[in-house]
């Protein structure tokens, strides 16, 4: 059960965009659309930012945003503020062995 | 609002069982929601343990199976995770969280706020 693939680290200024890449097989993101983001800031549980590729919980900021094409999943955060500098994982369903869940290695995103 | 508590031993000694409870408030763990286990090495990324549907159908991480074991205590309002044989590497922070029937099986929409279990002699 191999970790998605996610960029180490990102950065940007306030006010930009920028995305987070998530590359899996077609096994994982590229066959069902089940891939969550997750932020997590230090010392702090994660937190459901996105889930099922591209939808928000109540309560999410409209700045979040995700989606998918092929294996690769991406998270986009627009209007970018300082309190966003965080770790981002993706996750998604996979069923390459026995039906079950994996996540990406981690994204440090940083606001410069 | 589901909210959600682990409780545990912070020091294991290895080969020992590491077992943590995940306490449910605000919720009747037998109404809905599924629940889950994910962990955090200290520094390094999020691994999914398994999780644990109405059913009480398990799934495991394939590379934990032969040592985990979640379950449900409706009774008490909480569900636990057993990890048999533990050693250095299973020394991570444990999350406990859930899953609404609603979304997909890796969505996990509350957690808890996570213990650290060190595994050392």
């Amino acid at each position: 059960q191999s970790a998605l693939t996610q960029p180490a680290s990102v950065s940007g200024s306030p006010g930009q965009s920028i995305t987070i890449s998530c590359t899996g097989t077609s096994s994982d993101v590229g066959g069902y659309n089940y891939v969550s983001w997750y932020q997590q800031h230090p010392g702090k549980a994660p937190k459901l930012m996105i889930y099922d590729v591209s939808n928000r919980p109540s309560g999410v900021s409209n700045r979040f945003s995700g989606s998918k094409s092929g294996n690769t999943a991406s998270l986009t955060i627009s209007g970018l503020q300082a309190e966003d500098e965080a770790d981002y994982y993706c996750s998604s369903y996979t069923s390459s062995s026995t039906p079950d869940v994996v996540f990406g290695g981690g994204t440090k995103l940083t606001v410069l | 609002q589901v909210q959600l508590q682990e409780s545990g031993p912070g020091l294991v000694k290895p080969s020992e069982t590491l077992s943590l409870t995940c306490a449910v408030s605000g919720y009747s763990i037998s109404s809905g929601y599924y629940w889950g286990w994910i962990r955090q090495p200290p520094g390094k990324g999020l691994e999914w343990i398994g999780s644990i549907y109405h059913s009480g159908s398990t799934y495991y991480n394939p590379s934990l199976k032969s040592r985990v074991t979640i379950s449900v205590d409706t009774s008490k309002n909480q569900f636990s995770l057993k990890l048999s044989s533990v050693t250095a590497a299973d020394t991570a922070v444990y999350y406990c969280a859930s899953l609404r029937p609603d979304y997909g099986p890796n969505d996990f929409d509350y957690w808890g706020q996570g213990t650290l279990v060190t595994v050392s002699s």
